[in-house]
């Protein structure tokens, strides 16, 4: 069953336009959220977090915003730039629950983001 | 910055062959991970350690072992490669404080024929 839903596996924008990825989490227990971003050949880097306490962090172009109520996230990026061009992957982890902690992943969108 | 290095990027097996994937981490962390990439699939965890000879399951651990000798570096072993192994593998670690932020290797493509 999964826990962290990434339900479009695509997304194409236009380049200086917003881009828009959705989370949705079904485990009430994650306190903590991240997004990282994955080129090809390349491991995934961490881009931005976010506590259950806030339901909004914003860290330059990137933005991301926490819904506990509907157990949803997305991250925003203004404006979107070529180089944004990646696999964007949703995690969550329960860092007081009883897993240790363990990051659990969505399944990722692939951004385009053409010039 | 972190480094996490993992000895090779692209690997081509055979069918039965034992494969070993080594991962070494720079930062003294305490935490390490191995997962697998596959399209459509993202990120899955096989094994973890958060100690030197500890080890625990993840999500997918049926048909590979680990080995933590040392707390720099975390193996991945494939006992008998399988066609259904081939995937990105990537490894990853973080302190002991907190989990949530992983540091990836660059990952090993494996194909096994």
């Amino acid at each position: 069953d999964q826990q962290v839903k990434q339900n479009s596996p695509s997304l194409s924008v236009q380049e200086g336009r917003i881009s828009i990825l959705n989370c949705d989490y079904t485990n009430s227990m994650f306190d903590y959220f991240l997004w990282y971003k994955k080129y090809p050949a390349e491991g995934p880097t961490f881009l931005i977090s976010i506590s259950s306490i806030k339901d909004k962090n914003e860290d330059g172009r990137f933005t991301v915003f926490l819904n506990k109520s509907a157990k949803h996230l997305s991250l925003h990026i203004v404006p979107s730039q070529p180089g944004d061009s990646a696999v964007y992957f949703c995690a969550a982890s329960a860092l007081h629950g009883g897993s240790q902690g363990n990051l659990i992943f969505g399944k990722g969108t692939k951004l385009s983001v053409k010039p | 910055d972190v480094k996490v290095t993992q000895s090779s990027r692209y690997l081509v097996k055979r069918t039965g062959e034992k494969v070993f994937l080594e991962c070494v981490q720079d930062m003294d962390h305490e935490n390490m991970f191995w997962y697998r990439q596959d399209p459509g699939l993202g990120l899955r965890l096989i094994y973890f350690s958060y100690d030197v000879k500890m080890k625990e399951k993840g999500d997918i651990p049926e048909g590979y072992s680990v080995s933590r000798e040392k707390k720099e570096r975390f193996s991945l072993i494939l006992e008998s490669a399988s066609t259904n192994q081939t995937s990105m593998y990537l490894c990853a670690s973080t302190s002991g404080s907190t989990n949530e932020k992983l540091f990836f290797g660059s990952g090993t493509q494996l194909s096994v024929l």
